[in-house]
């Protein structure tokens, strides 16, 4: 069984460029849901991804918006980037929409310079 | 507004002593709760929810209506205990709400 993997590792962009992270979710789950993790704080949620239409959206705006394929993996793209979304990104998979349990990637760590 | 508050961001506890992290939640519903860890240099993994009402690794955790607190206990802490702690409430049947986690430190 394969866990949930994230690329790239790290990168880093310049204010207002775009940037896509992706999530290849673990073996056998249909949804995947986004985090972003400001440097001391806990993740916040963006989106969540079920059977590859959007499932639920927390507090973001419109610039950033995602993906689901068929095989269930996903990208996370940001437009028109700014400081502020230097954080970690986190995406979990879980077996469904509103399964409690979610299994975590190791996180993608964007600085916005 | 649906929120997770933990009010300490680090405790530090002797090996052997009692340790209680806490959370306090804010939720018009039936609040679905959670307690993740993510220990050093690994991922941010589930530890347990309150409906199951297990014990993992030691810790427990019971859900306070009345005070709104979903606080993490165990006994006697060990060392390797030491991680960050996130309390989480699932909201809407798809999204997971964080607080800011605590960091717990187990001295020997």
């Amino acid at each position: 069984e394969t866990g949930v993997t994230q690329s790239p590792t790290h990168l880093i962009k310049t204010r207002g460029q775009q940037v896509t992270l992706r999530c290849s979710s673990q073996s056998g789950h249909n949804t995947v849901s986004w985090y972003q993790q400001a440097l001391g704080q806990g993740p916040q949620f963006i989106f969540q991804y079920y059977r590859e239409e959007e499932n639920g959206r927390g507090n973001f705006p419109p610039r950033f918006s995602g993906l689901q394929f068929p095989n269930y993996s996903s990208e996370l793209n940001v437009n028109a980037l700014e400081l502020d979304d230097s954080a970690l990104y986190l995406c979990a998979s879980s077996s469904g929409a509103d399964t409690y349990e979610q299994y975590f990637g190791p996180g993608t760590r964007l600085t916005v310079t | 507004a649906q929120r997770v508050t933990q009010p300490e961001k680090l405790l530090s506890v002797f090996k052997g002593a009692p340790v209680e992290l806490k959370c306090n939640y804010s939720y018009s519903g039936s609040p679905e709760l959670f307690w993740y860890v993510q220990y050093s240099r690994q991922r941010l993994q589930l530890l347990l929810r309150h409906i199951s009402r297990e014990s993992i690794k030691g810790f427990t955790a019971d859900l306070n209506k009345g005070e709104t607190s979903f606080h993490l206990k165990k006994p006697f802490a060990q060392e390797e205990d030491s991680a960050m702690y996130y309390c989480a409430l699932k909201s809407g049947g798809f999204k997971t709400i964080f607080g800011a986690g605590t960091r717990l430190f187990v001295k020997a």
